[in-house]
């Protein structure tokens, strides 16, 4: 089945504990991306990366650091989580066609994340 | 500046009755237009992708319709299970609305 994995799928920390949530897709997609999902404020992508050891800032990279040492594998490293990073976030990936991720993007199920 | 702006932002829809749901966009590079279905707790469902004005698409009770400034999704007959936020993203960085609620009472 094809499909976008998350873990941990809830997580509470506290201020400054360095934390890691991970991602992974089974499909051979190029692009992943990492979003935060916000009342009022939608969703907004944080880093993106068009394939193996390459990636790029979105909107708000802020706070946040990635790497992508594999293909199927795009985890979203939190080094000294603040209280404002609490939020819902979501991994997606897709092919990567022409400058732009193609068609369907497959997201996971989301990570809600605390910072207390 | 890229934008995308959904409208409105939350909609009450008696089964049977149809309605539109509007999204409005001013990106450079249009790279097609997205639509998604996210049930609460749940990542976003793809719905459509349309990439040029006149382009429609249908699923089921749903269609999307594209012109060079914005898109709508219509509704036809909704079923209390269409209940949902509908989200659309548009861009060559996919920027996304702030999403539609719609909420269908039987």
């Amino acid at each position: 089945e094809a499909q976008v994995t998350q873990n941990p799928r809830y997580l509470i920390t506290v201020t400054g504990k360095k934390l890691t949530v991970t991602c992974s897709q089974n499909m051979n997609h190029e692009y992943m991306s990492w979003y935060r999902q916000d009342p009022g404020l939608g969703l907004r992508q944080i880093y993106y990366s068009m394939n193996v050891e390459v990636t790029d800032k979105g909107d708000v990279p802020e706070g946040y650091k990635v790497s992508r040492k594999e293909k199927r594998n795009f985890p979203l490293i939190l080094e000294s989580p603040s209280p404002n990073q609490t939020s819902l976030y979501f991994c997606a990936s897709s092919f990567w066609i022409a400058g732009g991720p193609r068609e369907t993007q497959y997201f996971g199920p989301g990570t809600r994340l605390l910072v207390l | 500046e890229d934008q995308v702006t959904q409208s409105p932002e939350a909609l009450r829809l008696q089964e049977g009755e149809s309605s539109s749901l509007n999204c409005s966009y001013t990106v450079s590079g249009l790279r097609g237009l997205f639509w998604y279905r996210q049930d609460p707790g749940k990542g976003p469902e793809f719905l459509f992708t349309l990439y040029s004005a006149g382009e429609e698409k249908e699923k089921e009770r749903l269609k999307a319709t594209l012109t060079k400034k914005e898109s709508f999704l219509h509704i036809t007959a909704p079923k209390p299970e269409d209940s949902a936020t509908y989200l659309c993203a548009a861009g060559g960085k996919l920027i996304f609305g702030q999403g539609t609620e719609l909420s269908v009472k039987p």
